[in-house]
């Protein structure tokens, strides 16, 4: 199975950005996809978006378009999240997640989560 | 795109069965057999347990089954064991490349 490693936690300003990344290891990347899901304190998860590698293409949550951005490193099998004008409702666990195969529409393996707290 | 609507909190005695509904719309749930449910403990990752409506992951206890019926999906637990008390969530494909998650149940034993 896929496991997923994402970076530490960050504490960053109203107004500022944040950069998280997710590195995976043993399996096959090819036709997959990542994907990042967040929870809020006293909320349930939320769909941010996700990327195809091989493609290069991504698809974002309709109300984080514009302040969300999904990318990868060169070998494909790290993924970043970039969210921009963070505000104190950013203060979430944000979680990687793995499709093995782009036919497959379920979240296969997850990271544990980074903690990202937006305070001034 | 909505999230989709989950009872807050079930609960039951061991060995007990328990049924959590997900409903959506027919943009969502009602248009696609692509629904799956995570298992979700505090401080763990989530959990896969059911996909594609009513498939099982391998190592995954045949307790765990889903169905779905037009708009409204469901995951039910037999046999409830304590080890089964946990946050879940159903997902659904939206279309568009898009997903959309359930509001989540928690699930006392």
């Amino acid at each position: 199975q896929v496991h997923l490693v994402q970076s530490g936690a960050e504490m960053q300003k109203p107004g500022s950005s944040v950069k998280v990344s997710c590195q995976a290891s043993g399996g096959t990347f090819h036709n997959f996809a990542f994907h990042w899901v967040r929870q809020a304190p006293a909320h349930g998860l939320e769909w941010l978006g996700g990327i195809i590698p091989l493609f290069g293409t991504t698809t974002y949550a309709p109300r984080l378009q514009g302040r969300v951005t999904i990318t990868t490193d060169k070998s494909s099998t790290t993924a970043y999240l970039e969210l921009n004008s963070l505000t104190v409702e950013d203060t979430a666990f944000y979680y990687c997640a793995y499709r093995a195969r782009i036919t497959r529409y379920y979240f296969e393996s997850w990271g544990l989560g980074t903690l990202v707290t937006v305070s001034s | 795109q909505s999230a989709l609507t989950q009872p807050r909190s079930v609960s039951g005695s061991p060995g007990q069965s328990v049924t959590i509904s997900c409903t959506g719309s027919s943009s969502d749930v009602g248009s696609y057999r692509y629904v799956s449910w995570y298992q979700h403990h505090p401080d763990k990752a989530p959990k896969l347990i059911v996909y594609d409506v009513s498939k099982r992951p391998s190592g995954v206890p045949d307790r765990f089954s889903g169905s779905k019926s037009g708009n409204t999906a469901s995951l039910t637990i037999s046999g409830l064991q304590s080890e089964d008390e946990a946050d879940y969530y159903c997902c659904s494909f939206a279309g568009s490349y898009t997903y959309v998650f359930g509001t989540g149940t928690k699930v006392t034993v």
